[in-house]
């Protein structure tokens, strides 16, 4: 079966633009995960979604990022007056949100490059 | 919040044991992970263990956990050049239902 799928792989921007990153989960996982990876350090947290709804974003760094999950399915990462510091690759999974242990399902990951 | 240190390199000889470890600082973890990352590839959950245990195998994989000192361990025998890649310990607290991951340990096998 599927797994996670994200577009696009790589993104190229200007300082300033906007950029939108999206992530199609493992159809039946009610959980979806934003994570942003900087060269050399593990996934760093961004926002937990249950559902349609952020259960936690907590970890989105400043009001330039937002993510929605209209449906509870597809989501997309928004980033508004992209900035160089947001170069990164960022990751999405998905798990299933049942059982005691969550595994989550990693998508390859979107490559963000801010010039 | 959540602290999870990793060393960052680890080099070892085709068919040698590794010892990837891991230490954290919050007591009331629960889930502990360890995920295997390689080049191009999504992180992939490789093995798991609940705080109520101490150990846990499977088949190559051996997962340590001393609550005590806080500190994880993977190892793997009889390791493998595909085995060569980035791991990564990840630790839950208290139904948080989210990880927070070290910074990767990169092994590397040679023959």
């Amino acid at each position: 079966g599927a797994g996670v799928s994200q577009t696009p792989s790589n993104k190229v921007t200007e300082k300033g633009k906007y950029v939108e990153l999206r992530c199609d989960p493992i159809s039946g996982h009610t959980a979806l995960y934003w994570y942003r990876q900087s060269l050399g350090q593990g996934p760093e947290f961004l926002i937990y979604f249950q559902g349609t709804g952020a259960a936690d974003d907590s970890g989105l760094p400043n009001d330039r990022f937002f993510a929605v999950r209209p449906e509870g399915s597809v989501s997309t990462l928004k980033i508004q007056r992209t900035e160089r510091g947001d170069s990164a690759v960022y990751l999405c999974a998905s798990s299933s949100g049942q059982g005691g242990y969550n595994e989550q399902f990693f998508g390859p990951g979107t490559r963000l490059t801010v010039l | 919040g959540e602290d999870v240190e990793q060393s960052l390199f680890l080099s070892v000889r085709e068919g040698d044991s590794s010892v990837i470890n891991c230490t954290y600082t919050d007591s009331s973890s629960t889930y502990l992970y360890w995920y295997k990352q390689e080049p191009g590839a999504g992180l992939q959950l490789l093995t798991y263990i609940f705080s109520n245990m101490d150990m846990k195998q499977d088949q190559r994989l051996t997962v340590l956990l001393n609550k005590k000192d806080k500190h994880l361990s993977l190892r793997i025998a009889d390791t493998q050049t595909g085995d060569s890649a980035i791991y990564f310990c990840a630790v839950e607290s208290g139904g948080s239902y989210i990880p927070t991951f070290g910074r990767g340990t990169s092994l590397i096998v040679h023959p």
